[in-house]
């Protein structure tokens, strides 16, 4: 249990369906992210959210579209998807986002992931 | 191609042998972490490891940053059954702009332990 909890686990569509996938942490982290996983290929950041705000958009397809309504809530909302968007979506939270600024590094620290939901598009 | 590349892709080793994890990174890095996943399930943190030379040890798993070649290695002593998953490096990298990096990781080696 790492605090943080992504609902569904499982989740099968069809491409014109609407669905959401929901993260929710209980840590006090200031940031949110959402990470794909494919197989056999790196973790790909999709997008990430500091204090609220979206602070990266890793040129995602806007069939996948994130809302961040508070600190401890971020949701995926994805809408007529393609087949090869079948994966698994994780969700992780970390104190806050990392930062290089002009009074040294900030390193991002540890990220606290959910158990993923896994995507199946027909 | 990848900013992290893992070798090797897969392992399969004895019950009770050594192992090594390789992670080298095309870019510099400010901050390397060691994740480990079960199929299918999240990451779970194992360490971080942040300047050249840096070594941490949690139980028989042992990680290095040798920072100027930009890699790092994660070592595992008398392998258990328990050490079967998928380990991830990960890094701080610099974004292009000023300020702001991004944690990006690599493709992960799977490592599988025979009894």
């Amino acid at each position: 249990e790492t605090g943080v909890t992504q609902t569904p686990r499982h989740l099968v569509m069809g491409m014109t369906n609407k669905k959401s996938l929901k993260c929710e942490q209980h840590l006090g982290h200031n940031a949110m992210y959402w990470y794909k996983q494919s197989a056999k290929k790196p973790l790909e950041l999709m997008f990430v959210y500091n204090f609220k705000e979206q602070t990266e958009n890793n040129s995602v397809p806007s069939r996948f579209s994130p809302e961040c309504p508070n600190s401890s809530h971020l949701f995926l909302h994805l809408h007529t998807l393609q087949p090869e968007d079948s994966a698994l979506y994780l969700c992780a939270s970390s104190q806050e986002e990392g930062r290089l600024g002009t009074s040294g590094r900030l390193s991002t620290g540890e990220l606290f992931f959910g158990e993923g939901s896994r995507l199946t598009v027909l | 191609s990848q900013e992290l590349e893992q070798s090797p892709q897969s392992l399969i080793v004895q019950e009770g042998k050594n192992l090594t994890i390789n992670c080298t990174s095309s870019k510099t890095l400010y901050g390397l972490y060691w994740y480990k996943q079960k199929y299918g399930e999240g990451l779970i943190f194992l360490m971080m490891l942040q300047k050249g030379g840096e070594e941490k040890s949690h139980e028989k798993i042992t990680a290095k940053l040798d920072e100027k070649k930009q890699q790092s290695s994660l070592h595992i002593t008398a392998s258990q059954p328990s050490h079967a998953g998928i380990y991830l490096c990960g890094a701080d990298i610099k974004l292009k702009g000023e300020y702001g990096n991004k944690l990006v990781f690599g493709a992960g080696t799977i490592l599988r332990v025979k009894s």
